[in-house]
């Protein structure tokens, strides 16, 4: 089946410092992948839907500047958060989306990165 | 009120027992509905998926679908101690070719040997 691979697993940073996430679907190309966040004990909260090729769609209340996406090949899709803080500490999550497996299910998971942030 | 609403739990069942998690939703236009097993620290995996009204069956789950009263439903019989994972029920409209899915809170299922 489609496998999305997401690296880091997990990470530690200081306060200030950027991280980069990636997100990679392994076995089949994805023009769309979508970034999620997740607190302990909540759902996973969309924040952004990234398009290869061009500028990822925000989904309200997540700051752009702050969340930088870019998704510049069909099978690649990074998530950078800048000048982080302690409150960016959370689980991030990417999901990418198999037009091959058709309908509405197509949705793979990456296996998350754990940020923290000190 | 909320697009999905699932109750958190926890849910903690003797294994063999037969586990009942639920969904409900508002927004109509729904019609892709999926169940996902995430386990701690872990993405979501798919699980089962209905495409609108109806009941789907894999092995011990077992999942039904009711639009007309925008519920749904994941059974799970002869419930093993690995089956102890976190829930989320998610659903989707799908327009086209792009769409994200909508999800619930997750239930935590803790079967116990």
């Amino acid at each position: 089946g489609a496998v999305v691979s997401q690296h880091p697993s997990w990470v530690i940073c200081k306060s200030g410092t950027s991280v980069k996430i990636e997100c990679r679907s392994l076995d089949f190309q994805a023009t769309t992948m979508f970034w999620y966040r997740q607190f302990p004990k909540q759902s996973l909260m969309l924040m952004a839907t990234s398009n290869e090729g061009s500028k990822a769609t925000y989904e309200q209340g997540v700051e752009k500047d702050k969340f930088l996406i870019n998704h510049a090949s069909l099978t690649l899709s990074t998530l950078t958060v800048t000048s982080a803080h302690p409150e960016d500490s959370s689980f991030y999550i990417c999901s990418a989306r198999d037009v091959g497996m058709g309908g509405g299910y197509g949705y793979t998971f990456g296996s998350g990165t754990r940020l923290t942030v000190v | 009120q909320k697009e999905v609403e699932q109750d958190p739990g926890p849910l903690s069942v003797p294994e063999g027992a037969i586990v009942s998690l639920n969904c409900t939703y508002s927004n109509s236009a729904f019609q892709y509905f999926m169940w996902y097993r995430q386990y701690s620290r872990k993405g979501p995996e798919l699980l089962m998926y209905t495409y609108s009204s109806g009941n789907k069956e894999d092995g011990r789950f077992t999942a039904q679908v009711d639009k007309s009263s925008k519920y749904i439903s994941l059974f799970i019989r002869d419930s093993q101690p690995s089956d102890s994972a976190t829930y989320l029920c998610a659903m989707s409209n799908y327009g086209g070719s792009q769409g994200n899915l909508i999800f619930g809170k997750g239930t935590k299922l803790s079967v116990k040997p």
